[in-house]
């Protein structure tokens, strides 16, 4: 089945420094959606990406889709405190069932003040 | 817009029990709703999806007359752990897309923390 590599599974970072982390698919995805899940909290919808070599901005973060729509990767400039949390990437491979999503492992992202 | 309210957040129960979960739609119609396991520092796991009106859709390795799923309408979903026992013990999260809106964004509840003593 679908599988969805994602590194590192932890980061921790100085506040300040930048962050990244990738997502790697076994198989072509339709799209890619990120999410963030703060310590005790539920996953949060960041962004979708669906086009082939895609790339979005939210503020300090950049989402990146990979030609082949198989990788992907959120880069976090200048992390602040508040950045910390889990982010998860979740995939849906092409003809997928509805809505099916497969997650990510994660990154653990803490950042010391 | 698009909230999914999950009930209870916490519960705690004696081994041998059984436990309702409740998730709800609040401003959406949701025909499909899925639910997810998680453990501590792991991803998301999805367990079943839970289809208005007809059986749920089970993933491989999970037990349906253990995770008893009902979707009785287009705003409601319970999960219902049967005879829990301490393994049982997770996040369990649902989460739901609005009607008709095909691999959009999932809108996930807030969770519910089980401990099965």
């Amino acid at each position: 089945g679908q599988q969805v590599m994602q590194i590192p599974q932890y980061q921790h970072v100085q506040e300040g420094e930048d962050f990244t982390t990738y997502c790697n698919s076994s198989t072509t995805l339709s799209n890619i959606q990120w999410y963030k899940q703060r310590p005790g909290g539920h996953p949060v919808f960041l962004i979708q990406l669906v086009k082939s070599g895609e790339v979005k901005k939210q503020k300090r973060l950049t989402f990146q889709f990979g030609e082949a729509k198989k990788n992907s990767s959120l880069h976090i400039t200048a992390t602040q405190t508040t950045d910390v949390g889990t982010y998860f990437c979740a995939g849906h491979a092409g003809g997928t069932s509805y809505g099916k999503l497969t997650f990510g492992q994660g990154t653990i992202l803490t950042v010391h003040p | 817009g698009a909230v999914v309210s999950q009930h209870p957040s916490r519960v705690i129960c004696k081994s041998g029990t059984s436990v309702k979960i409740e998730c709800r739609s609040l401003d959406f119609q949701a025909t499909t709703m899925f639910w997810y396991r998680q453990f501590p520092k792991q991803s998301l796991m999805l367990m079943a999806t839970s289809n208005e009106g007809s059986k749920a859709t089970y993933e491989q390795g999970v037990e349906k007359d253990k995770f008893l799923i009902n979707h009785a309408s287009l705003t409601l979903s319970t999960l219902t752990v049967t005879s829990a026992h301490p393994e049982d013990s997770s996040f369990y999260i649902c989460s739901a897309s609005p009607q008709g809106a095909n691999n959009s964004p999932l809108h996930f509840g807030n969770g519910t923390r089980l401990t099965v003593t």
